[in-house]
């Protein structure tokens, strides 16, 4: 399966753009990108995801790379309750696998006020 | 909505005791995956559930178990406790697609086990 690789922490200003990257090099054309986040004492909860075109929804923007090598998790304005662990999974859509998320260290985004 | 639900939301065991969590799914969800997540690392697959039968499994030995009842609730089962399984044990929820990549989990806000 292939692995991502993220920032073990990052730091973003209150109101400020944050952008939360991920590697995924060895990913297959079949891998869709997710991106859950868990806010603290909280179970993890669902923010976003593509397999290759831009994504946005009410909570975030997806960019994802032109050769899928990597992606951005794009959160336009921080709030002080964006502080979460952010976590980028990948989902083949051709493997059993793909009905389980394998999360691995995710990043961990500090907001400052 | 609820949501997803379990209890209790915190539990106290001695080693090689029995423990058995619950999950209520968010409503109009059928499938239940159960996770644990050790302090400081991310969650870790269990099982999954889905009409009342195991799915898929894990990297876990045989000592955890689990059920899923006709109205979609579940529970995960540890016997003979040790140390190691002191974590948050996460539930997750979701209404089960063709395509699994669009299927979004909800997960509930976990039970804390403490193995003494």
């Amino acid at each position: 399966d292939a692995k991502t690789t993220q920032p073990n922490s990052m730091e973003s200003n209150e109101e400020e753009p944050v952008h939360l990257p991920c590697n995924h090099s060895t990913i297959s054309g079949t891998d869709y990108i997710h991106w859950y986040r868990q806010l603290p004492s909280q179970g993890p909860e669902y923010v976003i995801h593509g397999l290759t075109s831009n994504v946005n929804n009410r909570m975030a923007s997806l960019a994802i790379a032109e050769d899928r090598k990597s992606s951005t998790l794009i959160l336009h304005r921080a709030t002080l309750r964006d502080a979460a662990v952010y976590y980028c999974i990948l989902r083949d859509r051709f493997r059993s696998s793909a009905r389980q998320l394998t999360f691995g260290s995710g990043t961990q985004l500090t907001v400052l006020p | 909505d609820a949501g997803v639900t379990q209890s209790p939301t915190h539990l106290i065991k001695t080693r090689g005791q029995q423990v058995t969590l619950r999950c209520s799914p968010k409503s109009g969800h059928d499938t239940v995956s159960w996770y644990q997540q050790a302090l400081g690392q991310g969650p870790q697959f269990i099982f999954q559930y889905y009409e009342e039968e195991e799915r898929q499994r894990g990297n876990f030995p045989d000592r955890f178990s689990g059920h899923q009842f006709p109205n979609y609730s579940s529970e995960l089962n540890v016997n003979a406790l040790l140390l190691g399984d002191s974590a948050l044990y996460l539930c997750a929820s979701s209404h089960r697609l063709l395509d699994a990549t669009n299927e979004k989990l909800f997960f509930g806000s976990g039970t804390q086990l403490s193995v003494l």
